[in-house]
């Protein structure tokens, strides 16, 4: 069981490009939900998803979009690269409105200059 | 929205000491309070949970309380150890599954 899996660890970017985070989960969760986290700062949440197909804006959605095609995947897509878009970006997922605990990827750290 | 404050932003406590970490929450109607713990360069993870039904919870050296009334809860660490040096966040959640986060507290344990 290898829980919640994010890729790349680690990515520079140019002001202006594009990409897409992925992550992707094996506990057959419904919920999944994208935050960042900058230095010293907690969590925002930017998108979530309740399930394929559905999903909804977070605090934080500006320049960001999402897609949830199956259960196990849920990508967050960056359409033009902004300084302001460097961060941590964690994925998370959450079994159920009734099973709360939300369990946390390793991070995809982003720079971009 | 729900607007979570935690205090204080950085606690150094002697080995073996207690450390507490509050948190305020805005909206009345969340009705669970997670706490995670995040060491440097890794994932949060969960510590300890509480819901609004429920006033104190324990799991070992860690507990949480709950003050409806007042819109706060805490987070206890009793006999601390060099290894709960980490960031501590707490987060409430008025959905049931969509949670706010406090800005985090920054434990060190001096050995």
């Amino acid at each position: 069981n290898a829980g919640v899996t994010q890729t790349p660890k680690f990515r520079i970017l140019k002001i202006g490009q594009s990409m897409t985070l992925q992550c992707a989960q094996d506990m057959n969760h419904n919920y999944m939900y994208w935050y960042r986290q900058d230095p010293g700062m907690g969590l925002k949440l930017i998108y979530y998803s309740v399930g394929a197909g559905i999903t909804d804006k977070g605090e934080v959605p500006n320049g960001y979009n999402v897609s949830r095609s199956t259960t196990e995947d849920f990508p967050l897509r960056l359409e033009l690269a902004a300084p302001s878009q460097t961060s941590v970006y964690f994925c998370a997922s959450s079994y159920s409105r009734s099973d709360q605990p939300q369990h946390f990827g390793d991070g995809t750290r982003l720079s971009i200059l | 929205g729900e607007n979570v404050e935690q205090h204080p932003s950085t606690l150094s406590v002697q080995e073996g000491d207690s450390a507490v970490i509050k948190c305020t929450y805005s909206d009345s109607a969340s009705n669970y309070f997670p706490w995670y713990k995040q060491e440097l360069g890794k994932r949060p993870q969960l510590i300890i949970d509480i819901r609004s039904n429920v006033g104190e919870k324990k799991d070992q050296r860690i507990a949480v309380t709950l003050n409806k009334t007042a819109k706060h809860f805490s987070l206890h660490i009793t006999e601390t150890q060099p290894e709960d040096s980490a960031v501590y966040f707490c987060a409430a959640s008025i959905d049931d599954y969509k949670l706010s986060f406090g800005a985090g507290t920054t434990v060190t344990v001096r050995a």
